[in-house]
């Protein structure tokens, strides 16, 4: 099984709103990522954990709080997000090596920032 | 710095016709180099993957890659392409020590009946 679940699959949240993304991955990967795609565009790495820690950050703007609270489990915490931000979310995993071992992408949650 | 070149950003093909979107990489040594598929609004799903070894590698739906050291290149090909092959299709390639990867800006496939 190489599936990556991402819940939503759509958000709408206005600027003053807090939500989370969630991504979820059985396949016992160590390294979990998230990535933000505008429409047209290649995914743009947002943060990168390695065994449950953060590894790196790419100079995300503070309003996205990233979160992994088990080998399984990432979140991406929103809070006070800009119209601009509204694009699709991805997550993936890798089995343990960020770089170098093959990512499996999540679907994805499409966000709308009023 | 290392960095990723896909030259086309849309390439139109007739059903059945032969198919070879170029990737061109920049990096000092031998990376890993990705081919990724994504339908609109989809996720990311790997086509196929180079480490070492064998420079022609096979993929899902009948896909292949060269990797031409010489050229620092990685295209796909396919012999036959299917209407359902439109999408858009990312090379990435990862450096290990630098913990990332790096994507091309994508080829939009249309495929004519």
């Amino acid at each position: 099984d190489t599936e990556v679940t991402q819940t939503p699959k759509h958000l709408v949240m206005g600027m003053t709103n807090k939500k989370s993304l969630k991504c979820e991955q059985h396949m016992g990967h160590r390294a979990m990522y998230w990535y933000k795609q505008k429409a047209k565009k290649p995914p743009e790495l947002m943060f990168v954990y390695s065994y449950e820690k953060l590894s790196i950050n790419e100079s995300v703007p503070s309003r996205f709080s990233p979160e992994c609270p088990n080998s399984s489990l990432l979140n991406l915490h929103l809070h006070a997000l800009q119209p601009e931000d509204s694009a699709l979310y991805l997550c993936a995993s890798s089995q343990d090596r960020p770089g170098a071992d093959t990512q499996y992408f999540g679907p994805g949650t499409r966000l709308t920032v009023l | 710095a290392q960095s990723v070149t896909q030259p086309d950003i849309h390439i139109t093909v007739s059903e059945g016709a032969s198919l070879e979107l170029r990737c061109n990489y920049s990096y000092g040594a031998t990376p890993y180099l990705f081919w990724y598929v994504q339908s609109p609004g989809q996720g990311l799903q790997l086509l196929l993957k180079y480490f070492s070894g064998d420079t022609l590698v096979q993929g899902i739906k009948g896909f292949e890659a060269e990797f031409k050291r010489s050229q620092s290149s990685f295209n796909l090909r396919k012999p036959s392409v299917h209407w359902s092959d439109a999408a858009e299709y990312f090379c990435a390639v990862g450096v290990y020590n630098f913990n990332k990867f790096y994507f091309g800006s994508g080829t939009k496939l249309n495929v004519k009946p």
